[in-house]
């Protein structure tokens, strides 16, 4: 069975540009994650989506990140325009409904110059 | 707000000594609490979950966790490490929002 999967690894853009990551979460699970990591420090979540609706975005930086899910399928986030901080690793995650166990894609290396 | 601390940023063991890693969380409702590995170069991977029932948990790779309620903590445990081990751990919390919250992460390096 295919795992989470993420594109691209890695990233490099300039400080205005935009960049659209991309996960495709385990066939059949309803619940998908995006996380990031800004180096050394912890992983910090972004925002839940079960299906295509999403279920907290509490944790996305402001408005130039939009993370869409449709179809309930792979989902995308874009960042429009980058900034340096935006730098960082973003992991993908999915699980079924009702389980604790998050499981994760390898991550997309974002570097912003 | 629910957080997670990992006080050990970064271990240097030999082969064959024992590790203990520190978790502590600062939720005081029911939680399930994890502890993930990322090894170089590969995707974030469970070790053991906590959800219930007996405090100490056993995960693969010989590794446990014990919950200890009182005092808010969640250590990870290898009586014998391997130079295999050598990853970044990392613990995290599961409240009742259904996201996790993970600590810092532990940088684990054993030399052989």
């Amino acid at each position: 069975e295919a795992g989470v999967t993420q594109f691209p690894s890695h990233s490099v853009i300039e400080k205005g540009q935009t960049v659209t990551l991309r996960c495709d979460p385990i066939s059949g699970h309803d619940n998908l994650y995006w996380y990031r990591r800004v180096m050394g420090k912890e992983i910090k979540f972004l925002l839940h989506f079960v299906k295509e609706s999403k279920q907290d975005e509490s944790g996305m930086p402001n408005n130039r990140f939009l993370a869409e899910r449709t179809g309930g399928t792979y989902s995308t986030l874009k960042v429009q325009p980058a900034e340096l901080e935006d730098s960082g690793v973003y992991f993908c995650a999915s699980s079924l409904m009702n389980t604790g166990e998050l499981f994760f894609g390898e991550g997309s290396r974002l570097t912003v110059l | 707000a629910q957080s997670v601390s990992q006080h050990n940023h970064h271990v240097i063991l030999s082969e064959a000594a024992s590790l203990e890693l520190g978790c502590n969380y600062s939720y005081g409702g029911t939680v399930n609490l994890f502890w993930y590995v990322q090894y170089p170069g590969q995707h974030l991977q469970l070790l053991l979950k906590y959800f219930s029932g007996d405090p100490l948990v056993k995960g693969i790779k010989g590794f446990e966790a014990e919950f200890i309620k009182s005092k808010f903590s969640f250590n990870l445990r290898k009586p014998s490490v391997q130079w295999s081990d050598t990853a970044e751990y990392f613990c995290a919390v599961k409240d009742n929002t259904d996201k996790l919250i993970f600590g810092t992460g532990t940088r684990l390096q054993v030399f052989p």
